[in-house]
């Protein structure tokens, strides 16, 4: 059953440095989407994208995130500063289409770590 | 704005019995309800969705879910426990009249089955 995958499983950083969270969406879907979920804490939304451009975002969205297709099967996160507050597991989804009736399937999240 | 709420953090069950998970939720308009599984070092596994028509919904794992439109809510059951259902049990909402584009799921906290041999 094809799977959406993410690397690394665990990063860990340096307040102010520059992360990039890779995953690879299921392929034939098209709508791609980060979520965080802070330890304890509700699994919250970031950022949806589609037709390789931002169609949603959440307001913890800020100028510090960006998201990219680089190529046909990769979708990024960069943070460009890291900060404490961003310690977190982010995960990666994806879903067939349009439409808020289409399931997102995740991918196993990385805990990102900021020190 | 679209917002939920699983009261439990914890369910404890004796395997073999009946299990339920519960979960509301508040939208301005009508809801589409999803449930999600996670088990430890994986993502969130889709196992039933809410979108029309019947109220009772089917899903994986011998997993359903029962739509009230008059409670708000969208609990999760299964007939017959087994260990192997021990993970953390997410419900998420969207809001069908959030308008085109937006996709994003509204999730509640999670609740942690325990399913006891």
């Amino acid at each position: 059953e094809p799977e959406v995958t993410q690397t690394p499983s665990h990063q860990v950083t340096q307040m102010g440095q520059e992360v990039i969270l890779r995953c690879v969406p299921i392929s034939n879907h098209l709508y791609f989407y980060w979520y965080r979920q802070i330890l304890g804490q509700k699994v919250e939304f970031l950022v949806s994208f589609y037709n390789n451009e931002i169609s949603e975002k959440s307001e913890i969205f800020d100028d510090q995130f960006s998201v990219e297709r680089p190529d046909g099967s990769n979708f990024t996160l960069k943070i460009r500063s890291t900060k404490l507050e961003d310690s977190a597991m982010y995960f990666c989804a994806s879903s067939e289409s349009a439409g808020g009736s289409y399931e997102q399937y995740f991918g196993p999240g990385t805990r990102l770590t900021v020190t | 704005a679209q917002s939920v709420a699983q009261p439990e953090d914890q369910v404890n069950v004796a395997e073999g019995n009946p299990l339920t998970v519960k979960c509301t939720y508040s939208v301005s308009g009508n809801p589409y309800l999803f449930w999600y599984v996670q088990y430890p070092n994986r993502g969130l596994q889709f196992l039933l969705k809410y979108i029309t028509g019947d109220n009772l919904v089917k899903g994986s794992y011998g997993f359903e879910a029962e739509f009230n439109k008059s409670q708000t809510s969208f609990h999760l059951k299964k007939p017959s426990a087994l260990v192997s259902d021990s993970a953390l049990y997410f419900c998420a909402v969207r809001d069908i009249d959030s308008g085109a584009g937006s996709y994003q799921l509204t999730f509640g906290k999670g609740t942690k089955l325990s399913v006891i041999p």
